[in-house]
């Protein structure tokens, strides 16, 4: 079956430490996106790629840092300079990033600080 | 920048009654308006995609309608059935390569 796996389902950062949230994709689409979700509020952006090599900032880039090497795999790091990193990450992909393509979801990562 | 609000965030009712989900949008200029289902836990499921050239599309019991000129759209749900609750949110397109600025949800409760 074909769809976005993100891994791992649960983690825990400890204070001053980076981790790297991981996201790969077997549908084949150019576009991937990263969004961050708290309690009681909508999606909001992080970072987002629409091909290999090349990405751009979202609305909360601060903290973050993104690559795209591989057209299935786009991994987030979550930096120490993000202060209030608790919340579930969601990875997205959709067909070349265009605006009558729906967006593919993963089952997101869910961020804790130790 | 556009905002975009579901009212009201939490909603009952039995199953067998239809449901109703607001969506409301802030600038005109909106691309497409998509519609996705969250259960607990979980990613979204999209449900429906209204390029802004249409007024409405339909999957089965869903139909989701788009009115542009007045910055809303509505996604009805009809005979509701347990298997419908969940989290729905909408979220508008705001450039031609699709970011999208969503909604905070509105958490459906369906009764049996």
């Amino acid at each position: 079956d074909g769809g976005i796996t993100q891994s791992p389902k649960y983690l825990f950062r400890k204070e001053g430490q980076n981790v790297t949230l991981s996201c790969e994709q077997n549908l084949n689409h150019d576009a991937m996106y990263w969004y961050r979700q708290d309690p009681g509020q909508g999606l909001r952006l992080i970072y987002y790629s629409q091909i290999v090599n090349d990405f751009q900032k979202g609305d909360i880039a601060e903290g973050y840092s993104v690559s795209r090497e591989k057209k299935e795999s786009f991994p987030l790091t979550v930096t120490s300079a993000q202060k209030n990193p608790t919340a579930f990450y969601l990875c997205a992909s959709s067909i070349e990033g265009r605006v009558n393509q729906p967006q593919h979801f993963g089952d997101g990562t869910r961020l804790s600080i130790l | 920048k556009q905002e975009v609000t579901q009212i009201p965030a939490a909603l009952s009712v039995p199953e067998g009654e239809n449901l109703v989900l607001n969506c409301s949008f802030t600038d005109s200029a909106i691309y497409n308006l998509q519609w996705f289902r969250q259960d607990p836990g979980k990613g979204l499921t999209s449900l429906l995609l209204i390029q802004s050239s249409q007024r409405e599309q339909t999957s089965g019991r869903l139909n989701a309608s788009l009115d542009k000129s007045s910055g809303r759209s509505t996604l009805y749900i009809a005979a509701s059935q347990p298997g419908d609750s969940a989290t729905y949110l909408c979220a508008g397109a705001t450039d031609s390569w699709g970011k999208l600025q969503f909604g905070a949800g509105t958490q459906v409760v369906v009764t049996p």
